[in-house]
């Protein structure tokens, strides 16, 4: 079981660029968590799905940030037109249910 | 929604000591978790302990569920130990809550 997978594990972009983060869970855990750590912060909830659904998107900011979770393939996290304040750690769960939650190893976004 | 608070903020032990790491969370969960980030930025699982006493290895936790608070012990700490620890809550179907971690720096 190769546990949660996050790629890339550093992505540097320009600010006005697309980012995109993948994230393929558990085998067998079908509910995604996306978490974003800014520097010497903890962590924060950003978006619930399961396949194909979002469960719980309160934590997204509203514009230029996006997720999906397709019936096939991996939950991205996509953020438009990066600001540099979007440099941070993503972090990204899964869960077989609602309860333990197992991160990934965090993909490192800097905006230059 | 639910409070998760932390403390102390930040901790300095001398390898071989003990330490007690609290989470004070401001409503009733049916889910704590305690993680361990490394210093490369890794998240470790190493509780699942809404209610009740676990132990691995040199560490330990205790929730009590009814007086809303956990406890993580760490025994004989190694350097390796350093990082933050957090602590996660959640209720019902909520997303999962951090505290600000504390920050532990084990010295040899």
């Amino acid at each position: 079981n190769a546990g949660v997978m996050q790629n890339p594990r550093h992505l540097v972009r320009r600010r006005g660029q697309e980012a995109r983060l993948r994230c393929s869970p558990m085998k067998g855990h079908s509910h995604v968590y996306w978490y974003r750590q800014l520097p010497e912060e903890g962590l924060k909830f950003m978006v619930y799905l399961q396949k194909e659904n979002i469960i719980d998107e309160s934590g997204m900011p509203k514009e230029r940030f996006s997720a999906e979770f397709p019936k096939e393939g991996p939950s991205i996290l996509r953020i438009q037109q990066v600001v540099r304040g979007d440099s941070a750690a993503y972090f990204c769960a899964s869960s077989p249910g609602a309860n333990v939650l197992t991160f990934g190893a965090g993909s490192r976004l800097t905006v230059l | 929604g639910i409070q998760v608070e932390q403390s102390p903020p930040d901790l300095i032990l001398q390898e071989g000591a003990n330490s007690t790491l609290r989470c004070n969370f401001s409503d009733s969960v049916n889910n704590l978790q305690w993680f361990h980030q490394n210093p490369w930025g890794q998240l470790i699982n190493l509780f699942y302990i809404p209610s009740g006493t676990k132990q691995n290895g040199r560490l330990s936790a205790t929730t009590v569920a009814t007086e809303r608070y956990s406890l993580l012990y760490i025994s004989s700490s190694q350097t390796t130990d350093s990082g933050v620890y957090f602590c996660a809550v959640n209720s019902g179907n909520t997303p999962l809550v951090f505290g600000k971690g504390t920050r532990l720096s084990v010295i040899a």
